[in-house]
């Protein structure tokens, strides 16, 4: 019973292109959502976040987007860059609690 | 600020065995959470404290599972006896109550041969 979902396991783009990974919630009661990028042998560290009221916000080249009708989070980096290689993990508060429920993961290859 | 520190980074183990794996938390962080990774399922939750008390570990797989935070500032999660399906990375993460995102340790890697 996989709350947050990330169809797409892996994603391969080229330099400078847009980058988009998915993904999906079955929970209508997430407060806030997350994105965590993961290189190898590291811990997942934050990247951007969005509210449940909101439907997107931006940081830099990063951008999230929010679509509740559809319980459908997407991240966009543009333009994408080789350092960008990296695990890419969603993640959702449910309301009233401290913890995040998070994806299985999209890995994404920026092809120089 | 030295971040989450996990212990050890790797660990290999017989079936059967006693592990036990560490986390210190960030200082001033009350919350903190060990979560599994693994390849079919990512990043599981298995418990989480707040104030050093267990609010939610109804991820914990099994009564072979068991975590503990003594103080503020140290946790360990063991599994006793270890089995191979326990392979995984172990994450330990803190936050501070109601803040935003959590800081990840490293990671332990457990193999369990």
């Amino acid at each position: 019973d996989q709350q947050v979902k990330q169809n797409s396991p892996s994603l391969s783009v080229q330099e400078g292109r847009i980058s988009i990974l998915n993904c999906d919630y079955t929970n209508s009661m997430f407060d806030y959502f997350l994105w965590y990028k993961k290189y190898p042998a590291e811990g997942p560290t934050f990247l951007i976040s969005i509210s449940s009221i909101k439907d997107k916000n931006e940081d830099g080249r990063f951008t999230v987007f929010l679509n509740k009708s559809a319980k459908h989070l997407s991240l966009h980096i543009v333009p994408s860059q080789p350092g960008d290689s990296a695990v890419y993990f969603c993640a959702a508060m449910p309301s009233g609690t401290y913890k995040y429920i998070f994806g299985t993961g999209t890995r994404l290859k920026v092809l120089a | 600020d030295a971040g989450v520190i996990q212990s050890p980074r790797h660990e290999v183990t017989e079936m059967g065995q006693e592990v036990t794996l560490r986390c210190k938390p960030i200082s001033g962080h009350n919350s903190l959470f060990w979560y599994r990774q693994t390849m079919m399922r990512g990043l599981e939750l298995l418990i989480y404290f707040n104030n050093n008390v267990p609010i939610d570990d109804s991820g914990m797989p099994e009564d072979r599972f068991s975590a503990k935070m003594p103080n503020a500032s140290f946790s360990t999660l063991k599994i006793q006896p270890s089995e191979p399906r326990d392979s995984a990375v172990y994450f330990c993460a803190s936050s501070r109550q109601g803040g935003f995102g959590y800081t990840f340790g490293s990671g332990t890697r457990l193999t369990v041969v």
